[in-house]
């Protein structure tokens, strides 16, 4: 299953709203997550199940879509949440991530 | 809190072999799925291999499969990655992670152990 993934950077200023893309290309039903890599980080698990946030996540951070495109949206855009960003498919194997969106602040 | 602590890495030939060993804490490691995931140097994150929280499914990537082996020992609480025939493509950062089976995302993620293949 291809995760196609977009953009693959974005600059934005402090407080924009941001939404990064990510397209399957099978029915992965709910079966996909978001994660975030800081610089010279492990990834974490932002949202899982399309739209559950993560304990401990930010609320500003959001999950949507219904297959095949789903969002993710940073809404109100700091400056800790410079990061790549990574959807990922974990309905069938091989699981997939998308190519990443590298997020920086104008 | 799910805490899991990668080691094992270093430079290698091509050809050689290595294993990586992934301690695990905080969780029921027994009944968890558990996964490697690499990233090649200044690229994506990529699956490697899963061992299933069934005690026996294994998952493997094609880029690996047939000369990477994930195992685990319950009574350690300790997850594995023998990677025999290594080529310089292997060269990335590997990280133990749980999840990756039963419809389970990657929630809980190590530091990271640096392979490099080269010669």
């Amino acid at each position: 299953i291809r995760m196609t993934q977009s953009p693959s950077s974005l600059s934005a200023s402090i407080g924009d709203r941001v939404t990064i893309t990510c397209r399957a290309s099978e029915r992965i039903y709910t079966h996909l997550a978001w994660y975030q890599q800081k610089p010279g980080k492990a990834p974490t698990v932002l949202i899982s199940e399309i739209y559950i946030l993560q304990s401990g996540v930010p609320s500003r951070f959001s999950g949507g879509g219904a297959g095949p495109d789903f969002t993710l949206t940073i809404s109100g855009l700091r400056s800790e949440d410079v990061a790549t960003y990574y959807c990922q498919q974990y309905h069938g194997y091989p699981l997939t991530f998308g190519g990443g969106t590298k997020v920086e602040v104008e | 809190e799910v805490q899991l602590l990668d080691s094992g890495g270093g430079l290698i030939q091509p050809g050689g072999s290595l294993r990586l060993s992934c301690s695990a804490s905080g969780f029921t490691f027994s009944v968890s799925a558990m996964s490697w995931v690499r990233q090649a140097p200044g690229r994506g994150l990529e699956w490697v291999a899963t061992f299933g929280g069934d005690g026996w499914s294994t998952y493997y990537a094609d880029s690996v499969k047939g000369r990477f082996t994930i195992s685990r020992d319950n009574s350690e609480e300790t997850l594995y990655l023998q990677m025999n025939s290594l080529r310089v493509e292997d060269t990335a950062v590997y990280y133990c992670s749980r999840g990756g089976a039963e419809y389970r995302a990657f929630d809980g993620w190590g530091l990271g152990t640096l392979v490099t293949v080269s010669s």
